[in-house]
């Protein structure tokens, strides 16, 4: 069974930082392009930054660019968003997701439970 | 940035009736448009990708369909289980991936 497990929300200063963990299981990791999809409280989702299979590529949402950095290790399973300079608008519940699909188009075929951040002080 | 907009932002609908939702693309998609269903306190769950095609265990009442910008989610004979806030999202043209602000369908 295809299971993704969110852990390392809580609450944070602004200006504080943050690691996020997606322990993967039940699929070949490595080999799928992951990503982490954001919800604020009330509001609908917004997608924050991808890692690509193989080489590694990432990309990142103009919101986080140049303070989240996402990376993964194929020997444990995990993907991790690390967060820097958290600001008041970071605070949501984080997903992380799995890729499916081909040729580069990719859609989310399955969540995390997602792991809330309260950035306030 | 491809922007996506769903219409309406909430519809109500009686349990047994057809509900459609609809979603709009600032540019072409083609046909690389998923639907999620989120049920509250829950993660998003994929219901169709390619516009059109269920994903594993969807049931035959949920429907995608159009290309280009012009898209619709069609939930015939509407389940208890179904009331949920339905998104789309484009993923033809990324980063970044976009999604739609949702659709709230509950019960009439």
């Amino acid at each position: 069974e295809m299971q993704l497990l969110v852990s390392g929300g809580g609450l944070v200063q602004p200006g504080g930082s943050l690691r996020l963990s997606c322990a993967a299981s039940g699929f070949t990791f490595s080999t799928y392009d992951m990503s982490w999809v954001r919800q604020a409280p009330g509001k609908g989702l917004e997608w924050v930054s991808v890692i690509g299979a193989g080489d590694d590529s990432t990309y990142y949402a103009d919101s986080v660019k140049g303070r989240f950095t996402i990376s993964r290790d194929t020997s444990t399973n995990t993907l991790y968003l690390q967060m820097n300079s958290l600001r008041a608008e970071d605070t949501a519940v984080y997903y992380c997701a799995k890729e499916e699909g081909s040729f580069g188009y990719y859609y989310f075929d399955y969540w995390g439970q997602g792991t809330l951040v309260t950035v306030s002080s | 940035e491809i922007v996506m907009t769903q219409s309406p932002a909430t519809l109500s609908v009686s349990p047994g009736e057809r509900a459609t939702l609809s979603c709009r693309a600032s540019q072409s998609v083609i046909s690389y448009l998923a639907w999620y269903q989120q049920k509250p306190g829950q993660a998003p769950r994929l219901l169709i990708y390619g516009a059109s095609t269920r994903a594993t265990g969807i049931p035959a009442r949920f429907s995608g369909s159009g290309s280009g910008t012009e898209f619709t989610l069609t939930i015939s004979s509407l389940q208890s289980e179904d009331f949920a806030v339905y998104y789309c999202q484009q993923y033809y043209s990324w980063p970044p991936y976009t999604f739609g602000q949702g659709t709230k369908l509950e019960i009439k």
